[in-house]
């Protein structure tokens, strides 16, 4: 079956330091992969996504590089801001039927000043 | 401007109460869902649809009900309301692009 397997929060960091927040899978077939993130009160939003192998996702400075050999899709920033505090959900859409997406248990960060 | 909508955003209620959640996305997507986001923020699909068809039903009670009157809405209907339905509920849509996107929420509460 699919599922995802997230690093457990809280995350707490200080302005500028470095973020990896990591995220394992278990798929059938070839998922694609996706960070959401959601800030406080707000719905998710698209961070970044990659579609297959070897590909790597980026947007406002995260990052993540789809590992088949590893499963893992790992999420990275070089210096976190205190904008980055929400809470991120790693998340894969299985190839077949409906492209549902699995959700991992999400990792809530917060960074502070 | 939205491209997926919810309302109500708040919604808070008694236990037993029947209640209504409308979607609504203006993406032209030909896929919608809903998914429950609990208190401690897990996200679980529960229903997705494709040109107005139920194509995947998770284990979730019958006392939910999904209605589709076209392709640009995915209401969602809850009868008897029970505690356990507190949570957050996000619509969802998707066009063939394997990207989904999520509507703001709807805040749930029973009393």
């Amino acid at each position: 079956g699919n599922s995802v397997t997230q690093m457990e929060g809280p995350v707490t960091l200080s302005e500028e330091a470095f973020l990896t927040i990591n995220c394992t899978y278990t798929a059938t077939g070839y998922p694609s992969l996706f960070w959401y993130v959601q800030y406080p009160g707000e719905g998710l939003q698209l961070l970044l996504k990659a579609t297959k192998a070897d590909d790597k996702g980026s947007n406002k400075g995260f990052e993540a590089t789809y590992r088949k050999e590893t499963t893992s899709f790992h999420l990275e920033k070089g210096s976190v801001q205190v904008s980055d505090s929400a809470v991120y959900f790693c998340a894969l859409s299985d190839s077949l039927g409906a492209n549902n997406l699995f959700f991992g248990t999400g990792t809530r960060l917060t960074v502070i000043p | 401007d939205t491209a997926v909508s919810q309302t109500p955003k708040y919604l808070v209620t008694q236990m037993g109460n029947d209640k209504s959640i409308k979607c609504e996305q203006n993406l032209g997507h030909d896929t919608m869902y809903w998914y429950k986001q609990d208190s401690k923020k897990f996200l679980k699909i529960m229903f997705s649809y494709n040109n107005k068809e139920l194509i995947i039903n998770e284990t979730v009670p019958n006392r939910f009900s999904p209605k589709s009157p076209d392709k640009a809405h995915l209401n969602l209907h809850i009868n008897s309301l029970e505690l356990g339905d507190s949570a957050v509920y996000f619509c969802a849509s998707r066009a063939g692009t394997e990207t989904q996107y999520f509507g703001p929420g709807t805040r749930l509460l029973v009393l």
